[in-house]
């Protein structure tokens, strides 16, 4: 199956401690992404990887570290997480370009106590 | 600031009717524009996207209106059905940018039978 992948889909922490999400893609993709929705449901975009490397950065606090081993893995590591990042947070590929059609994991939803 | 921005929050049209979301964008650089729907609990999907050098595209039931010099473009659902319901997030990029897909806040369409 071809697909984005994520893990976990849910993940309840409290504040102060550290998550990891993962990111698999098996399209051929070159290009990963992560996304944030928040409480509005606006999706906003954090980070960007081409071929493992960094391409975008938005202002994202400094706890938000992102790490790709390869162009099919981008995982998403928050160290100390606070009250307003429980979101979901959406893993993304697309082949490189900005007419590429983007597809979306399953999401994994994260809740802060 | 929001570079792309959905200004109805939701829209209801009758069953048979004709829907039409709209999407206001800054970036004069922005050469790249698709709506992509997101049924709840699941990952947005792409429905239809198109190139600045076309103001429209028809696939099926679906028509995308580009209007470069205002700024905007739209999606048009003719014969509208429930299964139509759903939130529809458009969104905007450039191809010689840094490939980052900005999406807008979405609009819940209910198609009522």
């Amino acid at each position: 199956e071809t697909a984005v992948f994520q893990t976990p889909n849910y993940h309840v922490t409290q504040v102060g401690n550290e998550v990891s999400f993962n990111c698999k893609q098996t399209l051929g993709h070159d290009t990963m992404y992560w996304y944030k929705q928040d409480s509005k449901k606006l999706l906003k975009i954090m980070f960007s990887y081409n071929n493992k490397q960094l391409i975008v950065n938005e202002t994202v606090p400094r706890r938000f570290s992102p790490q790709s081993s390869d162009k099919a893995h981008l995982n998403l590591r928050i160290k100390s997480v606070e009250p307003e990042d429980s979101a979901v947070y959406l893993c993304a590929s697309r082949h490189w370009g900005g007419a590429e059609t983007l597809y979306f994991g399953s999401g994994t939803r994260l809740t802060v106590l | 600031g929001q570079q792309v921005k959905q200004s109805s929050p939701s829209l209801t049209v009758q069953e048979g009717g004709i829907s039409i979301l709209n999407c206001d964008y800054e970036n004069d650089m922005f050469d790249y524009f698709a709506w992509y729907k997101k049924y709840p609990d699941n990952s947005p999907t792409l429905l239809i996207s198109v190139r600045s050098n076309v103001d429209k595209r028809e696939d099926g039931r679906l028509t995308v209106f580009l209007n470069k010099s205002g700024k905007h473009f739209s999606l048009h659902i003719t014969a509208s059905q429930p299964e139509d319901t759903a939130v529809y997030l458009c969104a905007a990029d450039y191809q010689g940018g840094s490939a980052k897909l900005i999406f807008g806040e979405g609009t819940k369409l209910t198609v009522s039978s």
